[in-house]
């Protein structure tokens, strides 16, 4: 197993069009997580699913944001109607449980979203 | 509110000399405190782990503190390398979160410059 895989590495959408980034977690991790991280900032929770349900969504993800993780295993994240204030960093995240005791959340390398 | 800070200026230490990073939070109970260290362009690396009844947690050159009563994580790089120049990242699961979701909420992160 190779880790968490996002993709696209980068994107570069015009404002209003609608964008979707995939994540393949771990595949053992029945826990994975998005999140959105812009300059400067830490990474900021969006979502969260255990195998297929969706169990949190924060509520800073507007209805254009939504995830899903059909069957458990691979995510996507679409955002519609992009804004400018969308441009940043999307990180996914898996682990098992709730992180086991020693390992954290394994990262993938993130997809960075320019909206132009 | 809850809030966790971490110093936002950048900490420009010698070769050789020790790190030491700080994390404060409040209106936090966590259950477990856990440091990342990230790169540019790159997602956060899981670091280490440290639970609430632990005082102390040691990797290698790295080690973490947590003092609950002070609502603060101190963590060291001793023997720093200009190698370990990056971002450091600490992170909270909160115990009283509802539902065990392992939900992580992330400080803002202090970058470390070491200089050769």
């Amino acid at each position: 197993d190779t880790g968490v895989s996002q993709d696209p590495r980068h994107k570069i959408t015009k404002r209003g069009q609608n964008v979707t980034f995939r994540c393949d977690p771990i595949s053992e991790h029945n826990r994975l997580y998005w999140y959105r991280q812009t300059l400067g900032q830490g990474p900021e929770f969006l979502t969260y699913f255990q195998n297929e349900a969706q169990l949190e969504k924060s509520r800073l993800l507007s209805d254009r944001f939504s995830a899903e993780r059909p069957k458990g295993s691979f995510s996507t994240l679409e955002i519609q109607r992009t804004e400018q204030g969308d441009s940043a960093m999307y990180l996914c995240a898996s682990s098992l449980g709730a992180g086991t005791a020693n390992y954290g959340y394994t990262f993938g390398s993130g997809t960075r979203l320019t909206v132009v | 509110s809850q809030k966790i800070e971490q110093n936002s200026e950048a900490l420009n230490i010698q070769e050789g000399k020790t790190a030491t990073l700080t994390c404060n939070y409040t209106n936090y109970s966590p259950a477990y405190l856990q440091w990342y260290r990230q790169d540019p362009g790159r997602g956060p690396v899981f670091l280490l782990l440290i639970r609430e009844n632990e005082k102390e947690k040691r990797k290698e050159r790295l080690k973490v503190t947590f003092d609950t009563t002070l609502k603060q994580s101190l963590f060291h790089i001793t023997a720093s390398q200009p190698a370990d120049s990056a971002t450091y990242l600490c992170a909270l699961r909160s115990g009283t979160s509802s539902g065990n979701t392992g939900k992580l909420i992330f400080g803002q992160g202090t970058t470390l410059q070491v200089k050769p």
